[in-house]
């Protein structure tokens, strides 16, 4: 299958600071990206939709000031948590798609907020 | 309504015994389905995804799609304990959304 990294593995970050997830489509070239969140003991919940060169399309409830995502080219996706709060602590996951084919799922980043 | 709703689990099987996994979703036009496994604290790993109505077979593993009961579900022959996880089921909705269900926890006792 198609592989999607994600960096770092994990974060721990001061309230107030700014933090950036990478991912990456390593052996295919990503049409579209999804950011999803994970709380613990509950499922995924879809942040955000991007394609690349275009702005992202974010969920309901979800604050695209303070999620920025970046989908500047066909394999590198970023989101960057700003002005971080204990709140925002869960497992960040990216998912890549070329074209309309299934999705595949990054490893995941760790965000802890102290 | 939510949109993808599974059994909520825990689920419990003996070893070798079959699995059964159920998720049922809201929007008729839906096109895809999957399911996929997750480990604790990993990411989720794709193990199957049907279109069609009627079965799709992969080794131990049978997804079971009814498009006109918008049903769909997953056995597992021969369980092992290595097979004990969250399975989330997952639909590209007609709107070219991927909706994830809540997860169903299944434990294989040795």
């Amino acid at each position: 299958g198609a592989v999607v990294s994600q960096h770092p593995s994990w974060v721990i970050c001061k309230s107030g600071t700014s933090v950036k997830i990478e991912c990456r489509s390593l052996d295919f070239q990503a049409t579209t990206m999804f950011w999803y969140r994970q709380f613990p003991k509950q499922s995924l919940m879809l942040m955000a939709t991007s394609n690349e060169g275009s702005k992202a399309t974010y969920e309901q409830g979800v604050e695209k000031d303070k999620f920025l995502i970046n989908h500047a080219s066909l394999t590198l996706s970023t989101l960057t948590v700003t002005s971080a709060h204990p709140e925002d602590s869960s497992f960040y996951i990216c998912s890549a798609r070329q074209f309309y084919n299934e999705q595949f799922f990054g490893p995941g980043t760790r965000l802890t907020v102290l | 309504q939510k949109e993808v709703e599974q059994n909520s689990g825990p689920l419990s099987v003996p070893e070798g015994a079959i699995a059964s996994l159920n998720c049922t979703y809201s929007d008729r036009g839906s096109q895809s389905f999957f399911w996929y496994r997750q480990y604790s604290g990993k990411s989720p790993e794709l193990i199957m995804f049907i279109y069609s109505n009627g079965d799709k077979e992969d080794g131990r593993f049978t997804a079971q799609l009814n498009k006109a009961s918008q049903y769909v579900s997953l056995l597992i022959r021969d369980s092992q304990p290595s097979d004990s996880a969250t399975y989330l089921c997952a639909v590209k909705t007609s709107y070219d959304k991927v909706i994830f269900g809540p997860g169903t926890s299944l434990s294989v006792i040795p």
